[in-house]
């Protein structure tokens, strides 16, 4: 099994800053197949990145997603109010497809 | 428009068995693989499961095999989990999560139910 570890646990920022989230994984990822996703209170997870760099429909082009083999960044180029939130990764290049633990993202 | 609609929360006692439910609509049900996934409260995503409702494929993370039992009846474009005995720790909330690219090999989600509350009293 893969075992992916975000870090940092928790990052504070002030809107309008630049947010670099990594996501290390105990194996290559096949294909780099790595996802990020947002998930809000109360709220699904929603897809922002697959492919390890593709953004997902409708996703702003502030979020980005670079990285290949066991070593995945994702990167908000300047922070608005609504990305405050919590960001998984996700791999899907081995069976059995595992999240890491999260990011919080929270205002300074 | 997509959607992804599960049952509602449920209440239930250690030992009880469970049946939840996630019902598509607005594509081709049969031809997406849809997965299941956890969250403690407060916690982090841990998938499941996978099923493909075409052919009811099923795989399964080695920590939930035998703890649960994933399905799907295409006729009705829903799919299932369930517990045949619910244990405390299974408190959590559970969603179904769609596949982006229709049958194939790639396991990443583009549309998510809102998720099922399940709380299992010991």
């Amino acid at each position: 099994e893969i075992v992916l570890t975000q870090s940092p646990g928790t990052l504070s920022l002030s809107p309008g800053e630049r947010a670099t989230l990594s996501c290390w994984a105990s194996q290559s990822v096949s294909s780099n197949y790595l996802a990020w996703y947002q998930q809000k209170p109360g709220q699904a997870p929603r897809l922002l990145i697959y492919g390890a760099s593709s953004r997902a429909t409708g996703i702003p082009d502030r979020f980005s997603g670079s990285g290949s083999g066991t070593d995945f960044t994702l990167i908000i180029s300047r922070l608005e109010p609504e990305d405050f939130a919590v960001y998984f990764c996700q791999q899907y290049g081995s069976s059995p497809y595992t999240f890491g633990q999260g990011t919080k993202l929270e205002i300074k | 428009e997509v959607q992804l609609v599960q049952s509602g929360a449920e209440v239930k006692k250690a030992g009880e068995s469970l049946k939840i439910s996630c019902q598509g609509s607005g594509y081709s049900f049969a031809s997406y693989w849809i997965a299941w996934v956890r969250q403690v409260p407060g916690k982090g995503l841990q998938w499941m499961g996978i099923i493909y409702p075409g052919d009811s494929d099923t795989r399964y993370s080695p920590s939930f095999q035998g703890q649960v039992t994933i399905s799907a009846d295409k006729s009705i474009n829903t799919a299932y989990l369930q517990w045949s005995s619910l244990k405390a720790s299974d408190t959590a909330i559970y969603y179904c999560a769609r596949q982006a690219v229709a049958a194939t090999s790639r396991y990443y989600f583009n549309f998510w139910g809102q998720g099922t509350l399940v709380i299992v009293s010991s």
